[in-house]
């Protein structure tokens, strides 16, 4: 069965420095998003991403955020330098297209910041 | 706007007991509605789903009933086993499908 896969599974990193997190949705699939959930938090939505840009963004995506799709598979999420708040677990899902409600989750990378 | 409050957790319970997760939402319009659950170390993996009003979603033995006139979509299952520990989480898609609204997820601990 088709899934998201992210990498990496846990990242730990210093206050500052920048990261990449990526996932490669599932094959087909044309709306991506990204999701974080700061522990013991509700999971909160980041930003949509349809068409080759940004289609919504959340309050949190502020300009420390990018999304990117490099290529034909890879969609990655970019903070340029981290704060201690943004440790989180971040979960990366797709959806098929318009008409479908569902989405398909990633399994999640947990970032620390230390 | 759009909102999902769940009950907190842990639950914990003895295998074959009654569970009930409770689940209420706040959206404009008529959003789908979703349980996820979270094995540990695992992504959110779908459960159930209902798309409109007084619709049932059944997986696993679990069921949730669509309830616009509670706005509620709580989830029961009659009899619970070890294998469904996990995190449950109630969410809602707006009727754009745009993004999901996750509750805070309720932790089921199920003791043999």
């Amino acid at each position: 069965e088709p899934e998201v896969t992210q990498t990496p599974s846990h990242q730990v990193t210093q206050m500052g420095q920048e990261v990449i997190l990526r996932c490669v949705p599932i094959s087909n699939h044309l709306y991506f998003y990204w999701y974080r959930q700061i522990l013991g938090q509700k999971v909160e939505f980041l930003v949509s991403f349809y068409n080759n840009e940004i289609s919504e963004k959340s309050e949190i995506f502020d300009d420390q955020f990018s999304v990117e799709r490099p290529d034909g598979s890879n969609f990655t999420l970019k903070i340029r330098s981290t704060k201690l708040e943004d440790s989180a677990m971040y979960f990366c899902a797709s959806r098929a297209d318009g008409l479908s409600d569902e989405q398909f989750f990633g399994p999640g990378t947990r970032l620390t910041v230390l | 706007g759009d909102s999902v409050t769940q009950m907190e957790g842990p639950v914990t319970l003895s295998e074959e007991a009654f569970l009930t997760i409770n689940c209420t939402y706040t959206a404009t319009g008529y959003p789908s509605l979703f349980w996820y659950v979270q094995y540990p170390g695992e992504g959110l993996q779908l459960l159930l789903k209902a798309t409109k009003a007084d619709d049932k979603g059944s997986n696993k033995g679990f069921e949730a009933t669509y309830r616009k006139e509670t706005t509620s979509f709580h989830l029961e299952k009659g009899s619970v086993q070890v294998s469904d520990s996990a995190v449950y989480f109630c969410a809602l898609t707006p009727y754009n499908f745009n993004k999901f609204y996750f509750g805070s997820g309720t932790k089921l601990n199920v003791k043999p």
